[in-house]
């Protein structure tokens, strides 16, 4: 059974940083894309960073870009989103999903229960 | 970037069907996905690639993908079927991925 579990979130200051994990279990893992997506409170869905299974190719939404790192460590099943510079508008609730393709980004069959990033001083 | 437009909402009675549409230029020239996310919960894959249904979705959903428009039909609704929606995509000219800004389907 896929398992994906999200960690590292929490309140922290503007301008600040913050590591989010995705663990991985009951596939694969390297044989996948995954991808962060987040929800503000109340609001839709926003896609953040995705990278192919090998970790080679990555992709950013516009508002992340060069602020966010996604990355993965497939010896361990975890995927990773390094966050800085955090902004007020950062604040979300953070989703790891995992792709239906290898290199390609499609859509995404699993998702984590997500975790919870307040940034605000 | 490429745009994708849903209604923000849908209510249709128990047992009969709800269409919620997902609007985008050619969108059928691309593949799109159907995400279902009740309260306080992660969102669920309903459809993929246009039409197909992963394990353990009901019959009862369905998708279709043609010019303008993709849609996700939900037969003979269930008081359980009340959620928001989401359709989603990955636009290969601006290497992103697209999500509609979703719809709330009420069960009246």
């Amino acid at each position: 059974e896929v398992h994906l579990v999200e960690s590292g979130g929490g309140l922290v200051q503007p301008g600040g940083s913050l590591r989010l994990s995705c663990a991985a279990s009951g596939f694969t893992f390297s044989n996948y894309a995954m991808t962060w997506v987040r929800q503000a409170p109340g609001k839709g869905l926003e896609w953040v960073a995705a990278l192919s299974g090998s970790g080679n190719t990555t992709f950013y939404a516009d508002s992340v870009k060069g602020r966010f790192t996604i990355s993965r460590d497939n010896s361990k099943n975890t995927l990773f989103l390094q966050m800085s510079s955090l902004r007020a508008e950062d604040t979300a609730m953070y989703y790891c999903a995992k792709d239906l393709a290898n290199v390609v980004v499609t859509g995404f069959d699993y998702w984590g229960p997500g975790t919870v990033v307040t940034v605000s001083s | 970037s490429y745009l994708l437009t849903q209604p923000s909402s849908v209510s249709v009675a128990p047992g009969m069907t709800a269409t919620i549409t997902c609007g985008g230029n050619n969108i059928g020239s691309k593949s799109v996905h159907w995400y279902q996310q009740k309260p306080g919960q992660a969102p669920v894959l309903v459809i993929y690639f246009d039409t197909d249904r992963p394990s353990g979705i009901p019959e009862r959903f369905s998708g279709s993908n043609s010019g303008n428009t993709a849609t996700l039909t939900v037969s003979r609704v269930e008081a359980g079927d009340e959620a928001d929606y989401f359709c989603q995509l990955w636009d290969s000219s601006s290497f992103h991925v697209v999500f509609g800004g979703g719809t709330k389907l009420t069960v009246l």
